[in-house]
């Protein structure tokens, strides 16, 4: 089944501890994205990725890191999590750009206390 | 920059009758233009999008949108609401040359009543 995978679901952590939340595609898609979503505020991108080690920066990309080592993975890191990183994060994947339809993983709701 | 505009944060519709989600968006040349729907607890699905040409587009589920250039708008159209419609909606915009962003409004929600 075609599908974009991230892992884990929810995650509660501390302010300071570095996490990485894991996103992998199985349709041999080259773009990959990262999205985190608040009240009021809707879908906010944070990174994207339009091919191996091929990244750029979205609205949103203080306090994030990615890398795409290899074309089905794209994990999101936060070096030093922050209260305000406190959100649900998805992560999608097309085929050419946003040009394609993007195919969303089912969510990551992360909280740092 | 790009940037959009949803200004309607919830929508209320009886089921069966008929709904405009209003997108406006702001871009110096002619933009990409997308339509998502997010059902409770899921990820976001494509219905429907504007590259260029015909400016009345047709998506997935019964929905239809039109390009307004004069208004820089997107709105949303569905004839006949069914209660499976309740979501939330999102507008979301790209611009045609230079990077691969793609920038979402704050969302509409729809909620459909008996």
């Amino acid at each position: 089944e075609a599908q974009v995978t991230q892992n884990p679901r929810y995650l509660i952590t501390v302010t300071g501890k570095k996490l990485t939340v894991t996103c992998s595609q199985n349709m041999n898609h080259e773009y990959m994205s990262w999205y985190r979503q608040d009240p009021g505020l809707g879908l906010r991108q944070i990174y994207y990725s339009m091919n191996v080690e091929v990244t750029d920066k979205g609205d949103v990309p203080e306090g994030y890191k990615v890398s795409r080592k290899e074309k089905r993975n794209f994990p999101l890191i936060l070096e030093s999590p922050s209260p305000n990183q406190t959100s649900l994060y998805f992560c999608a994947s097309s085929f050419e750009g946003r040009v394609s339809p993007l195919h969303f993983g089912n969510g990551t709701r992360l909280t740092v206390t | 920059a790009q940037s959009v505009t949803q200004p309607d944060i919830h929508i209320t519709v009886s089921e069966g009758a008929s709904l405009e989600l209003r997108c406006n968006y702001s871009y110096g040349a002619t933009p990409y233009l997308f339509w998502y729907v997010q059902s409770p607890g899921q990820g976001l699905q494509l219905l429907l999008k504007y590259f260029s040409g015909d400016t009345l587009v047709q998506g997935i589920k019964g929905f239809e949108a039109e390009f307004k250039r004069s208004q820089s708008s997107f709105n949303l159209r569905k004839p006949s609401v069914h209660w499976s419609d309740a979501a939330e909606y999102f507008c979301a915009v790209g611009a045609d040359f230079g990077n691969e962003k793609l920038t979402f409004g704050t969302g509409t929600r729809l909620t459909i009543i008996p």
